[in-house]
C-alpha cells in the first residue's frame, strides 16, 4: 500500500507559466514533507520542505502548500524555466522505531517547453 | 567539495554471485541510507545506519547486507539470495535529527543481471 502517491507521472508546461506538482499521502502521522528534483543519471537533490504544522513554505520560485485535512501537498514553480525540466519526488518523514524514516512517491516528470 | 560518491556507476552480476556497491561521503553525516528504485516506483528503503557499527533493516532488506565500520562508508552487498537485483541503487546521507533533515544522494549505481 503506497503511503505517498504522485498520481501524475508527467506534466508539460510552457516556459514562464506556473508548474503545479501534486502529492497525496495517507498517514496523518507524518511530521515533515520534502521535495526533491532529479536529473537523468544523477541522484535526487533536495529542493524544499515543510513541517506538518505549517501550510505554506516559500523559497524563491518554489512554494510548497500543505492541506492537512485533504492529506495533500503541492509544489508550485513560478515562473517555470527550461532548467526545471526534471523528475520531482515528494517524500514524507515520520518517527518510527526510534528514528525518522522517509517514504517517497513515484515521481512526476516535468517538462518545461521553451 | 563535499558530497557523496557511489561506485561503480554500472555493475553486472552473474547468477549466484555476490556484488558490493560502494558509498562514501565526506559530509560528516551520521546517518546513511540505501534505496532501491525500480521503474514506475518510488525509492524503497533497503538499510539505514544512524551511527558507526550499527544499522537497521528497511522495508526490503531481504537478499542484501551492509556494514558501517567507518562514518564515511556504507557499502551494500547484493547477495545471491536477492532473486531480482536488477534496479537503480541510491545511497544517501543526512544529519541526524528531526525528519526535515534533507538527504544528500549519490548519483546511483545501476545493477543488471548477465
Amino acid at each position: 500500500d503506497q503511503q505517498v502517491k504522485q498520481n501524475s507521472p508527467s506534466l508539460s508546461v510552457q516556459e514562464g507559466r506556473i508548474s503545479i506538482l501534486n502529492c497525496d499521502y495517507t498517514n496523518s502521522m507524518f511530521d515533515y514533507f520534502l521535495w526533491y528534483k532529479k536529473y537523468p543519471a544523477e541522484g535526487p537533490t533536495f529542493l524544499i520542505s515543510i513541517s506538518s504544522i505549517k501550510d505554506k513554505n516559500e523559497d524563491g520560485r518554489f512554494t510548497v502548500f500543505l492541506n492537512k485535512s485533504a492529506k495533500h501537498l503541492s509544489l508550485h514553480i513560478v515562473p517555470s524555466q527550461p532548467g526545471d525540466s526534471a523528475v520531482y519526488f515528494c517524500a514524507a518523514s515520520g518517527f518510527t522505531s526510534g528514528t525518522y524514516k522517509y517514504i517517497f512517491g513515484t515521481g512526476t516528470r516535468l517538462k518545461v517547453l521553451a | 567539495d563535499g558530497g557523496i560518491t557511489q561506485s561503480p556507476k554500472y555493475l553486472f552480476r552473474k547468477e549466484g554471485q555476490n556484488v558490493t556497491l560502494s558509498c562514501e561521503q565526506n559530509l560528516n553525516h551520521d546517518a546513511m541510507y540505501w534505496y532501491r528504485q525500480d521503474p514506475g516506483q518510488g525509492l524503497r528503503l533497503i538499510y539505514y545506519s544512524q551511527i558507526v557499527n550499527d544499522f537497521q533493516k528497511g522495508d526490503i532488506a531481504e537478499g542484501y547486507s551492509v556494514s558501517r565500520e567507518k562514518k564515511e562508508s556504507f557499502p551494500l552487498t547484493v547477495t545471491s539470495a536477492q532473486k531480482n537485483p536488477t534496479a537503480f541503487y541510491l545511497c544517501a546521507s543526512s544529519n541526524k535529527g528531526r525528519g526535515n533533515q534533507p538527504q544528500h544522494f549519490g548519483d546511483g549505481t545501476r545493477l543488471s543481471i548477465l
